[in-house]
C-alpha cells in the first residue's frame, strides 16, 4: 500500500492565483482530513470528509473548497490564494470501523504564497 | 470550544527522562493521543490512551492521564537523540458509539535531545 500520497510536495503561487492540492489514499479508509501547520500553532483541521458525498467545515475553512467524489481520493481547493495561507499542508485518512480515531498522514505540501 | 494547550519546546540530554505535557478542554473526549513529527515528515501515530484509563505503559513511552485536571503526560525513558521531532498531543470527542474522524490538536512540542 502506498498509504496517503500528496501532490505536489511544494508550491509556490502568486497571489490571487487557484490551484488544487491532491490527496489520495488506498487503504479503503471512510475518513479523510486536511490540516494546516504553522508555526507556534500546532496543526489546524480545515476541511473533513466522513465519507464519498459528505464534507464538513474545520477550524479554519475560509478560503478553502474540497469534494470528495470517491472515497480515494480529497482534493483541496484554493480558490484566491492569499499569503495568509503560506504553509505547510496535511491530509490524513483513517478508519471508521473503531472508536479509536488513528489518523495515518501524507507527506504534507509546503506552499508559498507570493 | 474545543482547545488543546502545550508548551513549544523541551531540552534533555541523551539518556534522561523527557515528560511532555498537554491540557484539554473537552471533557467528553474518548481518546487522547501522541502523534511524533520528525522533520519535514509527516505526524505517525506514537501511543493513545482511552479516557477510563489513568496510564498506559508502551516499552520507553508512559502516557499519564488525569482526567479530573484534564492532563495528559507523555513520558519518554532513556531519551535518545533519535527521539528529537514535535509531539503533538490530540485529543477527538467522539462518543462512546464511534469516532468522528476529526481530532484536535495542541500547538506541539519541540523536543531536542543533547548528546
Amino acid at each position: 500500500n502506498a498509504g496517503v500520497t500528496q501532490t505536489p510536495k511544494f508550491q509556490v503561487l502568486k497571489t490571487g492565483q487557484s490551484m488544487t492540492l491532491q490527496c489520495a489514499q488506498d487503504m479503503n479508509h471512510e475518513y479523510m482530513s486536511w490540516y494546516r501547520q504553522d508555526p507556534g500553532m500546532g496543526l489546524r483541521l480545515i476541511h473533513y470528509s466522513v465519507g464519498a458525498g459528505i464534507t464538513d467545515q474545520g477550524e479554519v475553512p475560509n478560503g478553502y473548497n474540497v469534494s470528495r467524489s470517491t472515497t480515494e481520493d480529497f482534493p483541496l481547493r484554493l480558490l484566491s490564494a492569499a499569503p495568509s495561507q503560506t504553509s505547510v499542508y496535511f491530509c490524513a485518512s483513517s478508519y471508521s470501523g473503531v472508536a479509536r480515531n488513528e489518523q495515518f498522514f501524507g507527506p504534507g505540501t509546503r506552499l508559498t504564497v507570493l | 470550544g474545543e482547545d488543546v494547550e502545550q508548551s513549544l519546546f523541551l531540552s534533555v540530554r541523551e539518556g534522561d527522562s523527557s515528560v511532555i505535557n498537554c491540557t484539554y478542554t473537552d471533557s467528553s473526549s474518548t481518546y487522547l493521543y501522541w502523534y511524533k513529527q520528525e522533520p519535514g515528515a509527516g505526524l505517525q501515530l506514537l501511543t493513545y490512551i482511552f479516557s477510563n484509563m489513568d496510564m498506559k505503559q508502551d516499552q520507553r513511552l508512559t502516557v499519564l492521564l488525569n482526567k479530573k485536571d484534564k492532563h495528559l503526560s507523555l513520558r519518554i525513558a532513556d531519551t535518545q537523540t533519535g527521539d528529537s521531532a514535535i509531539y503533538f498531543c490530540a485529543e477527538s470527542h467522539a462518543p462512546i458509539s464511534g469516532n468522528t474522524g476529526k481530532l484536535i490538536f495542541g500547538q506541539g512540542t519541540t523536543l531536542q535531545v543533547k548528546p
